[in-house]
């Protein structure tokens, strides 16, 4: 079966400070790869998709950007964090007719 | 411009007391309407799919039916366990695989 991870669980950053959220996936290649913010109240907006290794597609302008710098591997960073970047961010891969989450990264930026 | 809406935002039932959480879309080329349950602070976890206008779905006290329109999630005799968000989201052919969500809604069911 396939499984998502998501690393950190939670972080806390000052805003300006750089960030780094990894998601591994396990049980399946080539997947297709997705980050999603979802805000407090609202539905889940897609920042990023990929279907291949070095492959992104950015889905919204904004101050992140993300990188796969392995199959199954998907990164999201920025280098100067702003307090609007707070979120839950949540990594997804879809497979069979089916979208996949991980359990998420909380993010406050302060 | 597509949209996904969901309604009611959020919704109090008492346990036992039926009802249905809507999501109304507004895309062309549908290609797939899903449901979702999300718990507070974990990732969704995929409830349906639904492909065609009169497609249902069941899974214990829940079912998904679908209009050309609208897809509507009946909760039958709903216990507290069944308290989360619903999460709605659709797949439409113009954008491949990716989907498109509603901002849910937040039931809570009271013993």
């Amino acid at each position: 079966s396939q499984t998502i991870h998501q690393w950190p669980a939670t972080l806390v950053q000052p805003v300006g400070s750089p960030l780094s959220l990894e998601c591994t996936v396990e049980g399946t290649s080539n997947p297709n790869l997705y980050w999603y913010r979802q805000a407090a109240g609202r539905g889940l907006q897609l920042l990023f998709y990929s279907v291949g290794i070095g492959q992104i597609s950015s889905e919204v302008p904004q101050n992140l950007s993300a990188s796969r710098p392995q199959d199954r591997q998907f990164i999201l960073s920025s280098k100067k964090l702003l307090l609007s970047d707070s979120g839950f961010y949540l990594c997804a891969h879809y497979h069979t007719g089916e979208l996949f989450f991980g359990e998420g990264s909380r993010l406050t930026v302060l | 411009e597509d949209q996904v809406t969901q309604s009611p935002e959020a919704l109090r039932l008492q346990e036992g007391e039926s009802s249905s959480l809507n999501c109304s879309y507004t895309v062309s080329g549908l290609r797939g309407l899903f449901w979702y349950r999300q718990d507070p602070g974990k990732g969704p976890e995929f409830l349906f799919t639904l492909y065609s206008a009169g497609e249902e779905k069941e899974k214990e006290r829940l079912k998904a039916t679908l209009t050309k329109k609208e897809s509507f999630l009946h909760i039958t005799a709903p216990k507290p366990e069944d308290s989360a968000t619903y999460l709605c989201a659709v797949q439409a052919r113009k954008y491949g695989n990716k989907l498109v969500f509603g901002a849910g809604t937040i039931l809570r069911v009271k013993s």
